[in-house]
């Protein structure tokens, strides 16, 4: 059965560091998606990285990279260089592209403190 | 684009009441998703369509919310009668295979519903 878990309710990180965001998921689509939004404290849910699971390598955008571990099931996000507006919900979610159903993790409160 | 659009923003009703949630979604997407959120139950997929067919709608609580698509460009999320439980933050989200991607969803600003 299609399952996100996000085991961290909430992390606090200081200003400039690195913190990483834990997202397990279970599949048994061997072609699925892997996603990372961000809802801040205004609502609106922010697409952040990508990840399929045919590719090869990790995806990065600018400050945040998708550490991809396949055998794992895990697909955890990392944001380097934390700053003050990092500070939000994060969602972990996955497509099996033979359903196309989308569901999300139960997300991560990000703290960043100065 | 003016990104995905729903109306309205707020909403607030007596139980007992017809509610009906209102999304536009981007020119072109061909998928459309219904989501709920609440602090307890985070964010609940509720139905979603395929070129304007219902293709999963499992995630319905039950008989008094339906959703329908009747054009590319629209669809709605009906609760009736509405009751406090209900009372929650409704997304709707679009998204295109054809862009690429991972087929990525974009969501509308969402409507928030609270019903006394």
């Amino acid at each position: 059965a299609q399952k996100i878990t996000q085991t961290q309710p909430g992390m606090f990180v200081q200003e400039k560091e690195a913190v990483t965001l834990d997202c397990t998921y279970d599949t048994s689509d061997p072609s699925y998606g892997l996603f990372w939004y961000k809802q801040p404290s205004s609502g609106e849910m922010i697409f952040l990285i990508y990840q399929g699971s045919y590719d090869q390598q990790n995806a990065t955008e600018g400050r945040y990279s998708l550490n991809f571990q396949k055998a794992r099931k895990s697909a955890n996000l990392v944001i380097s260089a934390s700053q003050l507006g990092d500070s939000a919900m994060y969602f972990c979610a996955m497509r099996e592209f033979s359903y196309d159903k989308v569901i999300f993790g139960p997300g991560t409160s990000l703290s960043v403190i100065p | 684009d003016a990104g995905v659009i729903q109306s309205p923003r707020h909403e607030v009703t007596e139980m007992g009441q017809e509610v009906t949630l209102r999304c536009k979604p981007i020119s072109g997407h061909d998928y459309l998703f219904w989501y709920r959120q609440t602090m307890m139950r985070g964010l609940e997929l509720l139905i979603y369509f395929n070129n304007n067919v219902p293709i999963d709608d499992s995630g319905m609580p039950e008989d008094r919310f339906s959703a329908k698509m009747p054009n590319a460009s629209f669809s709605t999320l009906k609760i009736q009668p509405s009751e406090p439980r209900d009372s929650a933050v409704y997304f709707c989200a679009s998204s295109s295979p054809a862009l690429g991607g991972g087929n990525v969803l974009t969501f509308g600003a969402g409507s928030r519903l609270t019903v006394l």
